[in-house]
């Protein structure tokens, strides 16, 4: 299943809210996680299930949506949010991630 | 803590092979399906491999079947992937990863925790 992600990059200044898009092409019900990665670090997870937060995920962290739409939002983004963020899918084998988001310091 | 710690990787020809290893700890590793997850420089993440808990159940994405091999030591908590015929496309760094529960169908999960990665560079 192709998963298609926009923006492409995101620029946006400290305190203010993000909302990042995920597309399925097909229906992934509610198998969707989501991930950060800053430069020379692996993925961290984030959000699985479509909304459900990892470990230690803060609160300004959120994903929604089911079927073939979902969002990540990050309320009010903090200067340890500027990272590459990937979706991810595992309804349909083989499990498939998005290109990414860049969100970056405006 | 959980901690998954990848080695093996470095600089091959290509057609030449490398065998990339992770050791686990910090959870019970013969109860979960473990990963191989790659990324190109500069792209994006790319599932390889899973291996279930007792290894009866293995998958490859269509990239790399017919030329690598994954399995695991479960007395060592250790993962392995043999990979042979390498070619440039294959250069990446290769992440370990565990699934965030025990039991999968078809090794499909999200992954709750990642090792730091071993690159691989395939050229000649």
């Amino acid at each position: 299943i192709v998963m298609t992600q926009s923006p492409v990059t995101l620029s946006v200044s400290p305190g203010e809210r993000a909302t990042l898009s995920c597309r399925a092409r097909q229906s992934v019900s509610s198998n969707l996680a989501w991930y950060q990665q800053k430069p020379g670090q692996a993925p961290r997870l984030l959000i699985y299930g479509a909304s459900t937060r990892a470990t230690g995920i803060p609160a300004r962290f959120s994903g929604g949506g089911s079927g073939t739409e979902f969002t990540l939002t990050i309320s009010s983004l903090q200067s340890e949010d500027f990272a590459v963020y990937y979706c991810q899918q595992y309804n349909n084998w083989p499990q498939t991630f998005g290109q990414g988001t860049k969100v970056e310091i405006k | 803590e959980v901690q998954l710690v990848e080695s093996g990787g470095g600089l091959v020809k290509p057609g030449g092979s490398l065998r990339l290893s992770c050791a686990a700890s910090g959870f019970t590793f013969s109860s979960y399906t473990m990963n191989w997850v790659r990324q190109a420089p500069g792209k994006g993440l790319e599932w390889v491999s899973s291996i279930s808990s007792s290894t009866s159940y293995i998958y490859y994405a269509d990239s790399v079947k017919g030329r690598f091999t994954i399995s695991r030591d479960n007395a060592k908590n250790s993962l392995y992937l043999q990979m042979n015929s390498l070619r440039a496309e294959d250069t990446a760094v290769y992440y370990c990863a565990k699934p965030g529960h025990t039991v999968t169908t078809l090794g499909l999960s999200y992954f709750d925790y990642w090792g730091q990665g071993t690159l691989v560079t395939v050229s000649s």
